[in-house]
């Protein structure tokens, strides 16, 4: 009931196409859902965030659709580039029972796009 | 510069030997964290801490340790008790536990 579920595993995308990236989750005491991108050997850094009241949010190429009823979200990335090749990680964050406040990560996608 | 520095970056470690990987951050955040990140996985949390002098134990807590004496600093000591020590280890904080976690550069443990 934790489990946040991550998909594609991998993804490769040519230069200029559109990178979508889905997770699922099952608790509706999530009420916070952020995207992280990770360079290896890098800290993963917050790309961007969205909360349950609203569907959509964007941010320059990259967008978050949130799909509540499904209790789905994911991550579009327009117009992909080769620096946009990284692993991807979604989360949630809830209060619940005595874990109050923890992000729960989805496994990652590694992105690659070609030139 | 604000954010969030661990050291060391590389780490190397003979069986049976503790280390303690440093976490600082200067964003004033109540909140601190450390993830262990292994190949293809995703972040495991080890242990958390939402105030000074206040820590709690994540879902991989096993063979780890830690201390939040000021607010600024989240060590973790990794014992000779963890069995599988090997992985990126990564610090994060908030502002407090319900908001945006931002994370360090990480510290590569290697167990010789």
């Amino acid at each position: 009931q934790q489990q946040v579920k991550q998909s594609p595993q991998s993804l490769i995308v040519q230069k200029g196409g559109i990178s979508i990236i889905n997770c699922a989750y099952e608790n509706t005491a999530f009420d916070y859902f952020p995207w992280y991108q990770q360079f290896p050997g890098k800290g993963p850094a917050l790309l961007i965030a969205i909360r349950p009241d609203v569907s959509e949010k964007k941010e320059g190429r990259f967008t978050i659709s949130f799909n509540k009823s499904a209790k789905q979200f994911s991550l579009h990335i327009m117009d992909s580039q080769p620096g946009d090749s990284a692993t991807y990680f979604c989360a949630a964050l809830g209060a619940w029972g005595g874990s109050q406040g923890n992000l729960i990560f989805g496994k990652g996608t590694k992105l690659s796009v070609k030139p | 510069d604000g954010g969030i520095t661990q050291s060391p970056k590389y780490l190397f470690r003979k069986e049976g030997q503790n280390v303690t990987l440093s976490c600082e951050q200067n964003l004033n955040h109540d909140a601190m964290y450390w993830y262990r990140q292994d190949p293809g996985q995703g972040l495991r949390l080890i242990y958390y801490s939402q105030i000074v002098n206040d820590f709690q134990k994540g879902d991989i807590a096993e063979g780890y340790s830690v201390s939040r004496e000021k607010k600024e600093s989240f060590p973790l000591t990794v014992t000779s008790a963890q069995k599988n020590p090997t992985a990126f280890y990564l610090c994060a904080s908030s502002i407090d536990h319900t908001d945006t976690q931002y994370f360090g550069p990480g510290t590569r443990l290697t167990v010789l």
